[in-house]
């Protein structure tokens, strides 16, 4: 089975706050993603990576950083948390063949104060 | 960057009608097009897709059509239940050199009503 697995469920920081957020995937994915995932918005992609320390942006990287020293592991940072970071942040890993699945994280629901 | 647009927003069917859900996408590069169904609380799960090589392709109840030249794909679920409620997302995928960028459309929210 399958198993991508997000650090927290559930996360409460305040304004200004540096957050991590950790993924972990346990089927030697190459490629890596995160979104955040708010109502009527769908699933936009943050930032995602292919490799082991190589990183692309995707369409909403602003205030967000990534870091990818392992295979296995894929964090998201937010440098300075705000208020309008408040979301639910999912990861996602998946080989880099073409059509295979992507398999996502339980997600983590973030609410900045 | 690619856009991706997911139509209707909203669909509500009776148990038993048939749903279609559509996906317009801009990246004429995009080569892989999947479907994926959330259900409330739950991760994004894989139920169909569909390689720029194939036309059509269908598993029991659910089938997914794909027009390259106008460059949409369609979700077909026939028979509907009330178990297939659930948001749907496409998500062609674009490989571009070493990376590939899977980006989703907005969704579409289904309700099967019994």
């Amino acid at each position: 089975d399958v198993k991508v697995t997000q650090s927290s469920r559930y996360l409460v920081k305040r304004t200004g706050e540096k957050v991590f957020l950790e993924c972990v995937q346990d089927m030697d994915h190459e490629n890596m993603f995160w979104y955040r995932q708010d109502p009527g918005l769908g699933l936009r992609l943050i930032y995602f990576s292919y490799d082991v320390k190589m990183k692309e942006k995707g369409d909403i990287p602003e205030g967000y950083s990534v870091s990818r020293e392992k295979k296995e592991r894929f964090s998201l940072i937010l440098e300075s948390a705000s208020t309008n970071q408040t979301s639910m942040y999912l990861c996602a890993s998946r080989h880099r063949v073409l059509g295979t699945e992507a398999f996502f994280g339980q997600g983590t629901r973030l609410t900045v104060v | 960057g690619e856009n991706v647009e997911q139509h209707p927003s909203t669909l509500s069917v009776q148990e038993g009608d048939s749903a279609v859900i559509k996906c317009t996408y801009s990246d004429s590069a995009s080569n892989y097009f999947p479907w994926y169904k959330q259900e409330l609380g739950k991760r994004p799960q894989l139920i169909i897709d569909i390689r720029s090589n194939v036309g059509e392709k269908k598993d029991q109840r659910i089938a997914v059509t794909l027009n390259k030249t106008a460059k949409h794909f369609s979700l077909h679920i026939t028979e509907t239940q009330p178990e297939d409620s659930a948001v749907y997302f496409c998500a062609p995928l674009r490989r571009q050199g070493g990376s590939e960028k899977l980006v989703f459309g907005k969704g579409t929210k289904l309700t099967v009503n019994p």
